[in-house]
Formats: structure tokens, C-alpha cells, sequence
């Protein structure tokens, strides 16, 4: 069974424009979140997506804006960006309670 | 609000040496998960936590869980250079997919 997936891996991108990422779930998985990882901040949860619809969402700006597909896959978008916004950008799947969320690889972003 | 605490931050260990790692939590959950990140990759997981007294064993790392004082471990066995990696534990948010992370312990093994 294939893991999680993200796209791009690597990403440089400078002040003002904007970025998608995107993340494919472990097939059959219907909840998706993400994750922004930083130096300073640590692990922090951006959104949390079930069949299309967003049912969580952390404490960042209007600036991060995500969404899912019918098939399950999510992309989250970031406008405007921020030197702070650099950071490993992360995305969990999960099929079921008492499973565990499964991490994809990454994209790592780097504002210039 | 959910707060994890995760200590020590940094863990120097010799080979063949037993440690614990502590995760304790402010509030009420019913889902606990460790995992494993080395330097540049994502995270591993290593253990979900469901139940009051649940222990899971994988290797030389067994992961507890004690919802009543709110107090996971990670405890290491005899320790081997390869453990060498930062360790998370982070809490779910009851009703919800949202984890909140600890900091972090980075642990590194030397002979």
C-alpha cells in the first residue's frame, strides 16, 4: 500500500508570491491534516479535512487556505508570502479511530 | 486549550544505557502517538496510545500511557547508535484529527 504522497518536495519561492502544495492520502484514507514544522515554532496544525469538508482549523492568518477533493486529496495554498512562512509543510492521513496518522514526506518551502 | 510538555529536550546517551522520555498533556484526550523524525525526513510513527494503561513495545522503545495523570513515556532500552533521532509524542484533540505536538527530545547515542 502506497504512503502518503506530497508535491513538490522542494520549493523556493519569494516575498508577495504565492505557492500550492498538494498531498495525496494513503488510498482509502478520508481525513487529511496539515502540519507546518518550523525551528522556532515547532509543530504546528494548519487544518484538518474529512470527505471535502474542513472541520478544524489552527491559529494562522487568512493568508493559508486548504481544501479537499472528492477523491481525498488536499492542497493548501499560501498567498502572499512571508520570509516566516519558510518551513517543512507536512500532511497526515488516517483511515480509521485507532489508527494512527500517517505522515507524508514533506514539502519543504523556502521563502526568499 | 491542549498543552504538551515534552522533556528533556535533548538526550545524551551512552550505548547499552536505559532512559525515559516524558510527555505529559493538559487536558482530557483518549488518543496518544509517539513518533520518530531524523534530521531532514518526516516522522515516523512508532505508537498509538488509545486506552488508560495501554503499553506497546516495539524493539528497545515501549511507550505508556496513563490518561489519569495525563503522563505518556517513551522508555529506551539498552540503547543503540540508530535510536539516535528526535522523538515527539503528540496528543489528539478529543472529537477531532488535530495533534498537538510536544517540542521535541532530540536524543543522540554515542559509544
Amino acid at each position: 500500500k502506497a504512503g502518503v504522497t506530497q508535491t513538490p518536495r522542494y520549493l523556493i519561492k519569494t516575498r508577495g508570491q504565492q505557492v500550492t502544495l498538494s498531498c495525496s492520502p494513503i488510498s482509502g484514507h478520508r481525513s487529511v491534516s496539515w502540519y507546518q514544522q518550523t525551528p522556532g515554532q515547532g509543530l504546528q496544525f494548519l487544518f484538518e479535512y474529512f470527505s471535502e469538508t474542513q472541520r478544524n482549523k489552527g491559529n494562522f492568518p487568512g493568508r493559508f487556505s486548504g481544501r479537499q477533493f472528492s477523491n481525498s486529496r488536499s492542497e493548501m495554498n499560501v498567498s502572499t508570502l512571508e520570509l516566516g512562512d519558510s518551513a517543512l509543510y507536512l500532511c497526515a492521513s488516517r483511515g480509521g479511530p485507532g489508527e494512527t496518522q500517517y505522515f507524508g514526506p514533506g514539502t519543504r518551502l523556502l521563502v526568499l | 486549550e491542549l498543552k504538551v510538555e515534552q522533556n528533556p529536550l535533548f538526550l545524551s546517551m551512552q550505548e547499552g544505557k536505559n532512559y525515559t522520555i516524558y510527555c505529559n498533556y493538559s487536558t482530557t484526550s483518549d488518543r496518544l502517538y509517539w513518533y520518530r523524525q531524523d534530521p531532514g525526513k518526516s516522522l515516523e510513527s512508532l505508537f498509538v496510545l488509545l486506552s488508560n494503561g495501554a503499553v506497546k513495545q516495539e524493539g528497545r522503545l515501549m511507550a505508556s500511557l496513563d490518561t489519569k495523570a495525563r503522563l505518556s513515556t517513551l522508555h529506551i532500552t539498552a540503547a543503540v547508535h540508530d535510536l539516535s533521532a528526535t522523538y515527539f509524542c503528540a496528543v489528539e484533540v478529543e472529537g477531532t484529527d488535530k495533534l498537538i505536538f510536544g517540542t521535541g527530545t532530540r536524543l543522540q547515542v554515542f559509544p
